[in-house]
Formats: structure tokens, sequence, C-alpha cells
């Protein structure tokens, strides 16, 4: 089945760690995404990137880092820097090079830090 | 101004009801306009594409109005499924593919 992974589903880690949320697709998209939603509000663009290797600030990007190595993943880390983590964690991939074209969401990461 | 905004809701309609949502976006270029759905504590899914001229999908009507940037969605003969929060998405300009999320409205279908 073709879609889009990210685990874990759950994740707890301690104020001042470092935390890496997975993102994997097999749509063959060259577009990956990354947002964050707090409760009762819209989703929030952190990063994004529309080919390997390249990658860009989204508008939330401050304490968070991406990588883009390989066209299927696109994991994210947040850092210590960054001064509210908790929230859910959503990584989406379109096709490139379509303004109209539908973005596929996985089903999340929810993040608390304790 | 935020550059999508939606009625904040909640909207609490019986089953059969008609119920209709309202955006509204800042951005005069903007190209592409959505609705997605989210259902509790799950990720966005589309729910359709917003074309200028209207579109319909069995009960569910979408209409865009560029001249005021106002965006609807209207599903009529609700059903308890319907239950979610719908959120209004418009595209920047500024990256080909970057979407702008409303908070979104949340519904609930009343038996």
């Amino acid at each position: 089945d073709g879609g889009i992974t990210q685990s874990p589903k759950y994740l707890f880690r301690k104020e001042g760690q470092n935390v890496t949320l997975s993102c994997e697709q097999n749509l063959n998209h060259d577009a990956m995404y990354w947002y964050r939603q707090d409760p009762g509000q819209g989703l929030r663009l952190i990063y994004y990137s529309q080919i390997v290797n390249d990658f860009q600030k989204g508008d939330i990007a401050e304490g968070y880092s991406v990588s883009r190595e390989k066209k299927e993943s696109f994991p994210l880390t947040v850092t210590s820097a960054q001064k509210n983590p908790t929230a859910f964690y959503l990584c989406a991939s379109s096709i490139r090079d379509r303004v109209s074209n539908e973005q596929f969401f996985g089903p999340g990461t929810r993040l608390t830090v304790l | 101004r935020k550059e999508v905004e939606q009625d904040p809701g909640p909207f609490n309609v019986p089953e059969g009801a008609t119920v209709a949502f309202n955006c509204t976006y800042s951005n005069s270029a903007s190209q592409s306009f959505f609705w997605y759905r989210q259902d509790c504590r799950k990720e966005p899914k589309l729910l359709m594409s917003v074309y200028s001229s209207g579109n319909e999908d069995g009960r569910f009507t979408a209409q865009l109005n560029r001249a005021s940037q106002y965006i609807s969605l209207l599903i009529r003969d609700s059903k308890l499924s319907d239950s979610a929060t719908y959120l209004c998405v418009v595209n920047s300009i500024q990256g080909a593919q970057k979407l702008v999320f409303g908070q979104g409205t949340r519904l609930t279908i009343n038996p």
C-alpha cells in the first residue's frame, strides 16, 4: 500500500533533549513538508523540501532542523532550542510542480515534553 | 490579520440539517483553494478542491468568490459521520506548493 508513515505515534521526552521524528513515504512524491498543530489551531509550516538535498524554512522553523538525503525520507529534529515543543506533528508529501495538487498527510506524532 | 480566517465555530446542528462554513483569505494572488476534513486526533484529509466556477460532490458544495476573497462550503442533509473539523486551505504564492491553513471550524452533528 502506498502512503506516508510517521513514527512513533506518541513520544515523551524530557526538557532539554533533542528528539527526531520519522517520516517516510512510498508515493514517489518529490515534495515533503512538516507541520505543527497546537490544540484548537490550524497547521503551521515548519520546513519543506521540494527535492532531495534541498529544503526551506517555513513559518516557524526556529528550534527545528531537517534533512532530505533520500526522496522517501524527511526526518524532523526538535532541538532543545524549541521553547514549546509539545504539539501534534504532521508530515505531508505532494507531487512537485503542480500548484493545485493535494498534500497527503501521515498519521502524525504527538510529542509531549515533560 | 491572519492569511486565512474561518468561522470560529463550533457548530452543533441536528442530523439532516444544512450547514455552511465561510472562509476569507488575504492574499489576492492565491491560486489554489481546498477544504480539508480532520477527525479528532487524526491527520487532515482532502475533502474537495475549490474551483472558480464552484463545484459539487454529492452533499458537499464549494464556492469561490475571488473578488471578495471568500470561500464557502455547504453540507446538505448532514450525517452523523460529518462530525469533524473542517479546514480552509489556500496556497501561498511565496512558494508554489506552500499551503496556508485556517484554524478550522468544528462541526458536531447531533442525532
